[in-house]
């Protein structure tokens, strides 16, 4: 069971928004402006897409966009398109186990 | 651009140690800003960080309670690489095995930002 809870799956259509959230506890999420999204395609590495919360690494569509109220984080997609099919995952860091995970949401382009 | 390059054997045989070792270009072992990870991931357990060590003047290690006793993370200088240590090991233990590196710059900001390819390792007889 991972620490930081994301719902299974998310589905929109093209051109869309989609928010996917990342739920955690005083330990992380709501003790820390250090939550991340990552993006992953199947076979390969986790890809950084956010972080810090709400800031964006160089290359990163700005249709991505991240944001945080209490213990529950945010990653929003806007303008959905094919290529962003993928599972995403959010991280935290954590004043327990340092890095902590959600077990990940497969979003779907319909 | 930093890389993380991935090395090791895929399969390991039940109650043996896991050794794998991850050599960095494009950035030191040694840089007082970052940290090298260990992170792996499972349909079982999913995303799960092992430990990381890192250089603030002298070496710091630290490890998930998870895997505290079995676990060694060491830097190596040398040839620019950080290796990990798994003793024990179970099926459990079968994952895709990540290096990772974190960058520090607290309190501004704080994050993974690097990843290996992985390695998935199977721990079978």
């Amino acid at each position: 069971q991972s620490a930081l809870t994301q719902p299974p799956s998310v589905s929109g259509s093209p051109g869309q928004s989609i928010t996917i959230s990342c739920t955690g506890t005083s330990s992380d999420v709501d003790g820390y402006n250090y939550v991340s999204w990552y993006q992953q395609d199947p076979g390969k590495a986790p890809k950084l897409m956010i972080y810090d919360v709400t800031k964006r690494p160089s290359g990163v569509s700005n249709r991505f966009s991240g944001s945080k109220s209490g213990n529950t984080a945010s990653l929003t997609i806007s303008g959905l398109q094919a290529e962003d099919e993928a599972e995403y995952y959010c991280s935290s860091y954590s004043s327990i186990s340092t890095w902590v995970f959600g077990g990940g949401t497969k979003v779907t382009v319909l | 651009q930093v890389e993380l390059q991935q090395s090791g054997p895929g399969l390991v045989k039940p109650s043996q140690t896991l050794s794998l070792t991850c050599a960095i270009s494009g950035d030191s072992v040694s840089t007082n800003t970052v940290a090298w990870n260990w992170i792996r991931q499972s349909p079982a357990r999913g995303l799960e960080w092992l430990g990381r060590t890192w250089f603030r003047s002298k070496w710091y290690n630290e490890y998930a309670e998870s895997v505290k006793s079995r676990i060694t993370i060491k830097p190596d200088t040398s040839k620019n690489q950080f290796s990990l240590q798994l003793k024990s090991v179970t099926p459990e233990d079968t994952a895709v095995y990540y290096c990772a590196r974190d960058n520090d710059q607290q309190p501004v900001s704080y994050y993974v930002d690097v990843w290996g390819k992985g390695t998935t390792v199977t721990v079978s007889s």
